[in-house]
């Protein structure tokens, strides 16, 4: 079974960067056509989807967001990364990591999910 | 873009049907075929329910379904229990540029 792991810290200070790992296990992450992506929920409101990457480096971001992202890949640890830079408070939210099935526009649903994780932005 | 739009409630009985609508734009929900709906329990991840528009994944309970109409999405559960309390959201491809975009979320409570 496919798991999806988010680890980094729960608090980061406003201006700072915010940096994420998710680590996958339980099935392949450097083959086929997924991609791994993130996505945010802040407290109390909806899902915003924040970027996704291929295991090769390809790479697709949300518009809002695509001047402070960065997605990067570790194949040898099957992880992948999200740094967020210049944070302010909105930038509180769940954080989840998630398998893609694909790029093409027939490939944009979230069918694995990782457990997320609280980030804090404050002083 | 904005997010696609839902009701931020809905409510029925045990047994009864329920339908939640997603409404997008001809940008969006009203030009591809790939809408996709998560169900999410209170401090758990969201987890597929539907994917391009009515398809089910494995393990996902045939008392879901979903269709789409013009720029509107829909997900009905028929038979409703109580463990399909939760919040529901929608998500649509959106194109090439801004790629996918979530709804603002429906609480579906179970009288």
């Amino acid at each position: 079974q496919l798991q999806l792991l988010e680890s980094g810290p729960g608090l980061v200070k406003p201006s700072e960067t915010l940096s994420l790992t998710c680590t996958v296990s339980g099935g392949s992450f450097s083959s086929g056509s997924y991609y791994w992506g993130w996505i945010r929920q802040p407290p109390g409101k909806g899902l915003e989807w924040i970027g996704s990457m291929y295991y090769s480096g390809n790479t697709y971001y949300n518009p809002s967001l695509k001047s402070r992202v960065t997605l990067s890949v570790d194949t040898s640890k099957n992880q992948f990364s999200l740094n967020l830079n210049s944070v302010t408070a909105t930038d509180t939210a769940v954080y989840y990591c998630a398998r893609q099935p694909g790029a093409s526009s027939s490939g944009w649903y979230f069918d694995y999910w990782g457990q997320g994780t609280l980030v804090t932005v404050s002083s | 873009q904005s997010a696609l739009t839902h009701p931020r409630s809905v409510s029925g009985s045990p047994g009864q049907s329920v339908t939640i609508s997603c409404t997008g734009t001809s940008s969006d929900v009203g030009v591809y075929n790939y809408v996709s709906w998560y169900q999410q329990h209170p401090g758990k991840a969201p987890r597929l329910m539907i994917f391009d528009v009515s398809k089910r994944p494995s393990g996902v309970p045939d008392r879901f379904s979903g269709s789409k109409s013009g720029n509107t999405a829909s997900l009905t559960i028929s038979g409703l229990q109580a463990e399909d309390e939760a919040d529901y959201y929608c998500c649509s491809y959106a194109g090439s540029y801004t790629y996918v975009i979530f709804g603002g979320g429906t609480k579906l409570t179970v009288l």
